[in-house]
Protein backbone atom coordinates (compact mmCIF):
# COMPACT_ATOMS: atom_id res chain seq x y z
CA UNK A 1 0.00 0.00 0.00
CA UNK A 2 1.22 3.55 -1.11
CA UNK A 3 1.37 5.75 2.07
CA UNK A 4 1.35 9.62 1.44
CA UNK A 5 3.76 11.90 3.82
CA UNK A 6 2.84 15.34 4.10
CA UNK A 7 5.51 18.15 5.59
CA UNK A 8 5.31 20.27 7.47
CA UNK A 9 1.99 19.38 9.57
CA UNK A 10 2.24 22.70 10.69
CA UNK A 11 3.37 25.97 8.38
CA UNK A 12 3.41 29.41 9.74
CA UNK A 13 4.20 32.17 7.70
CA UNK A 14 3.29 36.05 6.96
CA UNK A 15 1.00 37.19 4.70
CA UNK A 16 2.67 37.67 1.51
CA UNK A 17 5.29 34.79 1.85
CA UNK A 18 5.75 32.20 -0.22
CA UNK A 19 4.15 28.89 1.04
CA UNK A 20 6.03 25.46 0.08
CA UNK A 21 4.05 22.48 1.45
CA UNK A 22 5.47 19.01 0.59
CA UNK A 23 3.83 15.69 -0.31
CA UNK A 24 5.80 12.11 -0.74
CA UNK A 25 4.66 8.80 -1.83
CA UNK A 26 6.34 5.55 -0.64
CA UNK A 27 5.85 4.33 -3.99
CA UNK A 28 5.41 6.45 -7.66
CA UNK A 29 2.00 7.52 -8.47
CA UNK A 30 3.15 8.88 -11.94
CA UNK A 31 1.18 11.87 -11.96
CA UNK A 32 -1.76 11.15 -10.68
CA UNK A 33 -1.93 13.43 -7.28
CA UNK A 34 -4.49 16.07 -6.41
CA UNK A 35 -4.04 19.03 -3.82
CA UNK A 36 -7.05 19.86 -1.80
CA UNK A 37 -8.18 23.07 0.53
CA UNK A 38 -9.77 22.28 3.12
CA UNK A 39 -11.01 25.39 5.82
CA UNK A 40 -12.95 24.84 8.83
CA UNK A 41 -15.85 22.96 8.74
CA UNK A 42 -16.30 22.77 5.02
CA UNK A 43 -16.11 20.51 2.47
CA UNK A 44 -12.82 19.97 0.90
CA UNK A 45 -12.00 22.11 -2.38
CA UNK A 46 -9.88 20.69 -5.49
CA UNK A 47 -7.08 23.21 -6.18
CA UNK A 48 -4.65 20.63 -8.66
CA UNK A 49 -5.19 17.65 -10.66
CA UNK A 50 -2.85 15.75 -12.10
CA UNK A 51 0.17 17.12 -10.16
CA UNK A 52 0.19 20.50 -11.95
CA UNK A 53 -3.03 21.56 -13.19
CA UNK A 54 -4.96 24.24 -11.73
CA UNK A 55 -8.90 23.35 -11.44
CA UNK A 56 -11.34 25.26 -12.82
CA UNK A 57 -11.77 29.04 -10.78
CA UNK A 58 -8.45 28.71 -8.54
CA UNK A 59 -6.24 31.48 -8.35
CA UNK A 60 -2.94 31.39 -10.41
CA UNK A 61 -0.78 32.00 -6.82
CA UNK A 62 -1.55 28.35 -6.40
CA UNK A 63 0.19 25.83 -8.35
CA UNK A 64 1.64 22.53 -8.09
CA UNK A 65 4.57 20.58 -9.79
CA UNK A 66 6.55 16.93 -9.16
CA UNK A 67 6.11 13.53 -10.83
CA UNK A 68 6.83 10.02 -9.15
CA UNK A 69 7.26 10.58 -5.22
CA UNK A 70 8.07 14.17 -4.66
CA UNK A 71 5.31 16.90 -4.82
CA UNK A 72 5.13 19.84 -4.30
CA UNK A 73 1.85 22.53 -3.46
CA UNK A 74 3.29 26.08 -3.32
CA UNK A 75 1.50 29.37 -2.94
CA UNK A 76 3.46 32.05 -4.06
CA UNK A 77 2.36 34.88 -2.41
CA UNK A 78 0.21 33.52 0.84
CA UNK A 79 -3.60 35.69 1.58
CA UNK A 80 -5.57 35.71 4.52
CA UNK A 81 -8.35 33.76 3.29
CA UNK A 82 -5.61 30.80 2.27
CA UNK A 83 -5.42 29.58 5.88
CA UNK A 84 -6.75 26.39 5.89
CA UNK A 85 -5.38 22.98 5.89
CA UNK A 86 -3.94 20.64 2.91
CA UNK A 87 -4.36 17.49 1.55
CA UNK A 88 -2.69 15.63 -1.18
CA UNK A 89 -4.41 12.31 -2.92
CA UNK A 90 -3.13 10.05 -5.02
CA UNK A 91 -5.14 8.39 -7.97
CA UNK A 92 -3.39 6.34 -8.98
CA UNK A 93 -5.26 3.09 -7.95
CA UNK A 94 -8.87 2.45 -7.77
CA UNK A 95 -8.54 0.26 -5.13
CA UNK A 96 -6.54 3.39 -2.50
CA UNK A 97 -7.45 6.34 -3.69
CA UNK A 98 -5.27 7.93 -0.54
CA UNK A 99 -4.92 11.04 0.90
CA UNK A 100 -1.92 12.18 3.25
CA UNK A 101 -2.26 13.17 6.72
CA UNK A 102 -2.49 17.38 5.66
CA UNK A 103 -0.49 20.49 6.53
CA UNK A 104 -2.34 22.97 8.29
CA UNK A 105 -1.39 26.33 7.25
CA UNK A 106 -1.66 29.40 9.24
CA UNK A 107 -0.83 33.30 9.66
CA UNK B 1 -25.91 24.87 -10.53
CA UNK B 2 -23.91 21.55 -9.83
CA UNK B 3 -24.85 20.31 -6.47
CA UNK B 4 -24.00 16.96 -3.98
CA UNK B 5 -26.36 16.80 -1.02
CA UNK B 6 -26.16 13.79 1.66
CA UNK B 7 -28.64 12.85 3.88
CA UNK B 8 -29.38 9.36 5.95
CA UNK B 9 -26.64 10.69 9.11
CA UNK B 10 -27.24 10.56 12.31
CA UNK B 11 -26.70 8.48 15.56
CA UNK B 12 -26.41 4.67 15.86
CA UNK B 13 -25.64 1.88 17.87
CA UNK B 14 -22.45 -0.24 18.00
CA UNK B 15 -23.32 -3.30 14.93
CA UNK B 16 -26.19 -1.49 13.36
CA UNK B 17 -26.58 -0.75 10.27
CA UNK B 18 -27.61 2.88 8.58
CA UNK B 19 -27.71 3.79 4.62
CA UNK B 20 -26.39 7.19 3.33
CA UNK B 21 -27.55 8.95 0.25
CA UNK B 22 -26.84 11.31 -2.06
CA UNK B 23 -28.76 13.61 -4.28
CA UNK B 24 -27.22 15.10 -7.51
CA UNK B 25 -28.43 17.70 -9.32
CA UNK B 26 -27.10 20.03 -11.93
CA UNK B 27 -25.26 17.53 -14.00
CA UNK B 28 -25.52 13.90 -15.45
CA UNK B 29 -24.64 11.55 -12.53
CA UNK B 30 -24.94 8.95 -15.09
CA UNK B 31 -21.49 9.96 -16.46
CA UNK B 32 -19.21 10.30 -13.59
CA UNK B 33 -17.62 7.68 -11.33
CA UNK B 34 -18.71 8.95 -7.32
CA UNK B 35 -16.98 8.22 -4.38
CA UNK B 36 -17.59 8.64 0.02
CA UNK B 37 -14.58 9.93 2.14
CA UNK B 38 -14.97 10.09 5.44
CA UNK B 39 -13.47 12.83 8.35
CA UNK B 40 -13.54 11.49 11.95
CA UNK B 41 -13.90 14.60 14.34
CA UNK B 42 -10.61 16.67 13.88
CA UNK B 43 -8.81 14.23 11.70
CA UNK B 44 -7.47 14.11 8.24
CA UNK B 45 -9.83 13.21 5.27
CA UNK B 46 -10.51 8.99 4.45
CA UNK B 47 -11.24 7.43 1.20
CA UNK B 48 -14.39 5.03 1.92
CA UNK B 49 -15.41 3.82 -1.60
CA UNK B 50 -15.39 4.19 -5.27
CA UNK B 51 -18.17 3.17 -8.27
CA UNK B 52 -17.96 3.41 -11.67
CA UNK B 53 -20.19 5.87 -13.46
CA UNK B 54 -22.02 2.97 -14.67
CA UNK B 55 -21.90 0.93 -11.60
CA UNK B 56 -19.96 -2.55 -13.07
CA UNK B 57 -16.81 -1.53 -10.94
CA UNK B 58 -16.83 -0.77 -7.11
CA UNK B 59 -14.11 -0.32 -4.87
CA UNK B 60 -13.88 -0.20 -1.07
CA UNK B 61 -11.34 0.67 1.45
CA UNK B 62 -9.88 -1.96 3.58
CA UNK B 63 -10.82 -0.78 6.57
CA UNK B 64 -15.07 -1.13 5.38
CA UNK B 65 -14.42 -3.80 3.00
CA UNK B 66 -17.09 -6.31 3.65
CA UNK B 67 -19.15 -4.21 6.15
CA UNK B 68 -20.09 -1.16 3.53
CA UNK B 69 -21.19 -1.06 0.37
CA UNK B 70 -20.80 1.49 -2.39
CA UNK B 71 -24.27 1.67 -4.68
CA UNK B 72 -26.01 4.13 -7.39
CA UNK B 73 -28.83 4.61 -9.21
CA UNK B 74 -28.19 6.57 -12.20
CA UNK B 75 -32.08 6.86 -12.76
CA UNK B 76 -32.86 8.59 -9.57
CA UNK B 77 -29.52 10.29 -9.85
CA UNK B 78 -28.90 9.55 -6.24
CA UNK B 79 -25.53 7.53 -4.94
CA UNK B 80 -25.69 5.13 -2.01
CA UNK B 81 -23.50 3.66 0.98
CA UNK B 82 -24.69 0.97 2.93
CA UNK B 83 -23.18 0.84 6.54
CA UNK B 84 -23.32 -2.45 8.51
CA UNK B 85 -22.26 -3.49 11.46
CA UNK B 86 -21.14 -0.23 12.76
CA UNK B 87 -18.10 0.58 14.92
CA UNK B 88 -17.27 3.16 17.15
CA UNK B 89 -14.70 4.24 15.30
CA UNK B 90 -16.83 4.60 11.82
CA UNK B 91 -17.68 7.98 13.42
CA UNK B 92 -17.36 10.76 11.02
CA UNK B 93 -18.49 13.06 8.96
CA UNK B 94 -19.49 11.86 5.04
CA UNK B 95 -19.06 13.30 2.31
CA UNK B 96 -19.82 12.10 -1.78
CA UNK B 97 -17.49 13.52 -4.28
CA UNK B 98 -17.59 13.59 -7.50
CA UNK B 99 -15.01 12.36 -9.86
CA UNK B 100 -13.58 15.19 -12.38
CA UNK B 101 -13.58 13.21 -15.12
CA UNK B 102 -16.06 11.53 -17.03
CA UNK B 103 -16.40 8.14 -16.81
CA UNK B 104 -13.27 7.64 -15.30
CA UNK B 105 -12.95 5.78 -12.35
CA UNK B 106 -9.35 6.54 -11.12
CA UNK B 107 -9.69 10.89 -10.96
CA UNK B 108 -9.31 13.84 -8.46
CA UNK B 109 -12.46 14.95 -7.20
CA UNK B 110 -14.12 18.15 -8.19
CA UNK B 111 -17.03 18.20 -6.68
CA UNK B 112 -17.98 17.58 -3.05
CA UNK B 113 -21.10 17.49 -0.88
CA UNK B 114 -22.07 19.21 2.33
CA UNK B 115 -21.36 16.12 4.31
CA UNK B 116 -23.37 14.14 6.63
CA UNK B 117 -22.72 13.17 9.71
CA UNK B 118 -22.40 9.68 11.52
CA UNK B 119 -21.98 8.99 15.02
CA UNK B 120 -22.00 5.19 16.51
CA UNK B 121 -22.12 5.31 19.94
CA UNK B 122 -24.29 3.23 22.74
Amino acid sequence: EIVLTQSPATLSLSPGERATLSCRASQSVDSQLAWYQQKPGQAPRLLIHDASNRATGIPPRFSGSGSGTDFTLTISSLQPEDIATYYCQKYNNARALTFGGGTKVEI
Amino acid sequence: QVQLVESGGGVVQPGRSLRLSCAASGFTLSTYAMNWVRQAPGKGLQWVAVVSYDGSDKFHADSVKGRFTISRDNVKNTLYLQMNSLRTEDTAIYYCARALTRRITISAFDVWGRGTMVTVSS
